[in-house]
C-alpha cells in the first residue's frame, strides 16, 4: 500500500516568511510523528500526534513552530517567521498505534531559509 | 530527557565479515529499541526493532540485542553485501512507558562495506 507522503518534497524561503508543510500518513494509522534532520545528525523529535490531538509537543523549539492534525489523519507543520537555522529536511512518521511502535517514515521536505 | 551515544561513529569492514553497532541509553523506562538504516538521501528505514520484554531478535542476516540492566542495546549484521554500506541509527522511544513516545535518535554509524 502506499507509504507516508510529505508534500513538497523541497521548500526555499526567505528569513522571516511563513511556510507550511505537509503529511499524509499511511491509511488507518493513528499516531503521526514530526522530527528535524540536520545534515550530519540524527533525525530530532518535534511533535507527536495520537488522533487529533498533540500527545507530546515537548520538542518544538520555540513558539514559531505549531503543528496541526484537525481530522486524525492529515498533518501540517508550520513554522513562522523563519530564520536561517530552521534549515533542515522535516521528516514525518506514523504507526498504527493500538500496541504497535513501529514507526514509517516519509521521504522528507527539505526546507532551506535564504 | 533520554542521552542515547551510539559506537562506532565510522565502521569499514570487508565484504562477508560481521558488523556490530551499539547503542547505550540512560532512560530506564523506555520499553521500544528499533534500528533505522539511512542512505543518502533518502528517509530512515526501520530495519529490526526488540521490546524490553524480549533479549534478542534475528531477522536473517540482521539481529538485535537487548541489555536492559546494562541500558544498551547492538546491532549485529552477519555476511555482509555492499548494499549494507549507509548510515545505521539506534533510537530508544521516550520514558512514557507508553510504547507510542517519539524517538530519540543516536548521532549515527556510517558502515562502509568495502569489497
Amino acid at each position: 500500500g502506499a507509504g507516508v507522503s510529505q508534500t513538497p518534497s523541497n521548500k526555499v524561503t526567505e528569513k522571516g516568511k511563513y511556510v507550511e508543510l505537509r503529511c499524509d500518513p499511511i491509511s488507518g494509522h493513528t499516531a503521526l510523528y514530526w522530527y528535524r534532520q540536520s545534515l550530519g545528525q540524527g533525525p530530532e523529535f518535534l511533535i507527536y500526534f495520537q488522533g487529533t490531538g498533540a500527545a507530546d509537543d515537548s520538542g518544538l523549539p520555540n513558539d514559531r513552530f505549531f503543528a496541526v492534525r484537525p481530522e486524525g489523519s492529515v498533518s501540517t507543520l508550520k513554522i513562522q517567521r523563519t530564520e536561517r537555522g530552521d534549515s533542515a529536511v522535516y521528516l514525518c512518521a506514523s504507526s498504527p498505534g493500538a500496541g504497535s511502535y513501529e514507526q514509517y517514515f516519509g521521504p522528507g521536505t527539505r526546507l532551506t531559509v535564504t | 530527557g533520554e542521552n542515547v551515544e551510539q559506537h562506532p561513529s565510522t565502521l569499514s569492514v570487508q565484504e562477508g565479515d560481521s558488523a556490530v553497532i551499539k547503542c547505550t541509553y540512560s532512560d530506564s523506562a523506555s520499553n521500544y529499541f528499533p534500528w533505522y538504516k539511512q542512505e543518502l538521501g533518502k528517509r530512515p528505514q526501520l530495519i529490526i526493532d526488540i521490546r524490553s520484554n524480549v533479549g534478542e531478535k534475528k531477522d536473517q542476516r540482521i539481529a538485535v540485542t537487548l541489555n536492559k540492566t546494562a541500558k544498551h542495546f547492538s546491532l549485529h549484521i552477519t555476511e555482509t553485501q555492499p548494499e549494507d554500506s549507509a548510515v545505521y541509527f539506534c533510537a530508544p522511544n521516550g520514558g512514557s512507558g507508553g510504547g507510542a513516545d517519539g524517538l530519540t535518535f543516536g548521532k549515527g554509524t556510517h558502515l562502509i562495506i568495502q569489497p
